[in-house]
Formats: C-alpha cells, structure tokens, sequence
C-alpha cells in the first residue's frame, strides 16, 4: 500500500481481556518495527522483524506480549491478560533500512478500563 | 543502551527561528534522525545526519556533531503549522532510539 496501515485507530478493552492490534507496512519494505508511546514520551521500542523473523524482541514488556509476521508482510501485535498500564498509542512502522528512516503508521490507542 | 535528551518544551513567535538541541550518549551509531509529530498524529521523517555538519532541507536545517554527541534541528521562518513536538532520534544497528520529544509552540 501507500502507506502504513493500522487497525483498529482506537480500541478500548476492560482489564484481563486479549486484543490483537494490526500492521500493513508499506508493500517492499522488509523491516517492521512495533513502538509504544505514551503521553508526553517518545516512542519506546518494543519488537523488530526482518522479513518473517523477530530479528530483536527486547522491547518487549513481559511475555503478556507477543507479536507475529507469519508472511514477512502483515504484522499482529498480539497482548495478553492487558493491564491499565499497557493503555498507550502502539505504532508500527516500516522501512527498507535504517538509513532510509522509518515510516509509521498512524497508531492504535489502546485503552484498558 | 542510548541515552537521549532534548528540551521539553520551546516557544516562539511566527516569523521567526528556533532551535532545539539534542545530545546523546550511543552504545552504537549510524545516524541521526529528527522527526516531527503533530498532536494525535504519527511522527514523519524530517531529517538524517550521518556525517559531521550541516544538511539544509528548506526552512529546517539539521546538524551533526559525533565527537560532541550533539545534534541541533533548525526551523526558520516559523508557522503556525510549525506547533508540534519534535523527536531527536538516534540509530543503531537496525533500530531507532527516541527522545522524549521538544514541544515547540509557535505563536502569532
């Protein structure tokens, strides 16, 4: 696609539940990275995938968090058990190196009740 | 890890110029990036330094100093449209670390 696709924008779950947060990169470019942000904070880094692979998963909070690339295209974050403290904007973004920057998504607001 | 700080908020008026310093203690270095993000938006690329000096890109300018661990982000002839937070962020290896991000008010 033109850009980088995310879904759902906004997404409200009550503590305890599952959500599954969707990534469309930009068709071409093999690397995906998944970011938190929260207000007033610069984007965290959560997990990065080259092609199908989580090439650096370090990001990643606690084993509550998981995220996919099963056809090295699609990317789904996937939270277990969410807690009021994972409320945050969750971006993803794309890109075809490092040196090329990265494009992100607009963003998914988690908000956990 | 990185280490990134930058100011948390500026202001200034419309017309004129501002800059925003960064400086960064890196494990690892190739590239320094500023990104502009308006309010309940997503960041977009503004500009990449990865050689010492200045790179001109319109009315932001953006410089780069590797020895000194520092960065600025110019934007001259401010706009309204220029109000929004902006990101120092440095790469390493295949990923990139953020600022926490300046605030930069713009007002008439």
């Amino acid at each position: 696609g033109a850009g980088v696709s995310q879904t759902p924008s906004n997404k409200v779950t009550e503590k305890g539940k599952y959500v599954e947060l969707r990534c469309d990169p930009i068709s071409g470019h093999t690397a995906l990275y998944w970011y938190r942000q929260s207000l007033g904070q610069g984007p965290e880094f959560l997990i990065y995938f080259q092609g199908t692979g989580a090439a650096d998963d370090s990001g990643l909070p606690n084993d509550r968090f998981f995220a996919v690339r099963p056809e090295g295209s699609v990317s789904t974050l996937k939270i277990q058990r969410t807690e009021r403290g994972d409320s945050a904007v969750y971006l993803c973004a794309s890109s075809l190196g490092v040196a090329d920057g990265y494009t992100f998504g607009s963003g998914t607001r988690l908000t956990v009740v | 890890g990185q280490n990134i700080d930058q100011p948390t908020e500026m202001t200034a008026t419309e017309g004129a110029i501002v800059q925003i310093n960064c400086t960064y203690q890196t494990s690892g270095f190739n590239g320094l990036f500023w990104y502009q993000q308006h309010a309940g938006e997503a960041p977009t690329f503004l500009s990449y330094n990865v050689l010492d000096g200045l790179e001109e890109k319109g009315r932001f300018s953006s410089f780069l100093s590797r020895s000194k661990g520092y960065s600025y982000l110019l934007l001259k002839e401010l706009q309204m449209k220029d109000s929004a937070s902006y990101l120092c962020a440095v790469g390493s290896d295949y990923k990139l670390s953020f600022g926490a991000g300046t605030t930069v008010t713009v007002r008439a």
